[in-house]
């Protein structure tokens, strides 16, 4: 119940398409579900968040789908940029006692842009 | 603005050599802190997270332990490194208040044990 499913593992994209990757979870109490970019050697940077009372999210390009009923999120590149050549991970949460919360992460996919 | 810096940012230590990693952030008060870690290739695993000074709450049992002697000071120690503690060190803040989930890391400690 506190795993975060994500697929693909990895994915290949030409410069300008959409990607589109795809994370499902089984626990209802999770409130919170952002995305994280990371690139090689770096720490992960938050990407854009979306809270389980919205179906939709869109900051610039980057767009999370929400669907509560099936307990599935997901994240939408569009017009993706070789510079978006990444790691994403899903990542979803629920608070704790201690006014604390835990981020369950999702495995990670690869992301590949090519020009 | 906040900052959160972590160091070393790379570490090569023999087996059953004793660790020290340090986190600290500027710009906050009062943050929660965290230290995930991550194996090459894979997703990140919480290891440990404080909501206070001297309050450690620990996820997986391991060879590792952490302390929060200050606010915005985090470290992760071990006394006898394993080869099974290399990975990628990740230490994490967020604010402590209620439903601001926004987790921030720092840019990691890659931990090499031979």
């Amino acid at each position: 119940q506190q795993q975060v499913k994500q697929s693909p593992q990895s994915l290949i994209v030409q410069k300008g398409g959409i990607s589109i990757i795809n994370c499902a979870y089984e626990n209802t109490a999770f409130d919170y579900f952002p995305w994280y970019q990371q690139f090689p050697g770096k720490g992960p940077a938050l990407l854009i968040a979306i809270r389980p009372d919205v179906s939709e999210k869109k900051e610039g390009r980057f767009t999370i789908s929400f669907n509560k009923s099936a307990k599935q999120f997901s994240l939408h590149i569009m017009d993706s940029q070789p510079g978006d050549s990444a790691t994403y991970f899903c990542a979803a949460s629920k608070g704790l006692a201690d006014s604390s919360y835990k981020l369950i992460f999702g495995s990670g996919t690869r992301l590949l842009v090519r020009p | 603005s906040q900052t959160i810096h972590q160091w070393p940012a790379t570490l090569v230590q023999p087996v059953g050599s004793p660790l020290s990693l340090e986190c600290t952030v500027e710009g906050t008060s009062n943050p929660n802190l965290y230290w995930y870690r991550q194996a090459a290739g894979r997703g990140l695993q919480l290891l440990f997270y404080s909501v206070g000074i001297g309050q450690i709450s620990s996820e997986v049992p391991q060879n590792l332990s952490a302390s929060r002697p200050q606010d915005r000071q985090f470290i992760l120690s071990s006394k006898k490194l394993l080869l099974s503690d290399s990975g990628f060190y990740l230490c994490a803040w967020s604010v402590r208040l209620r439903r601001s989930y926004e987790q921030y890391f720092g840019p990691g400690t890659r931990l090499t044990v031979t």
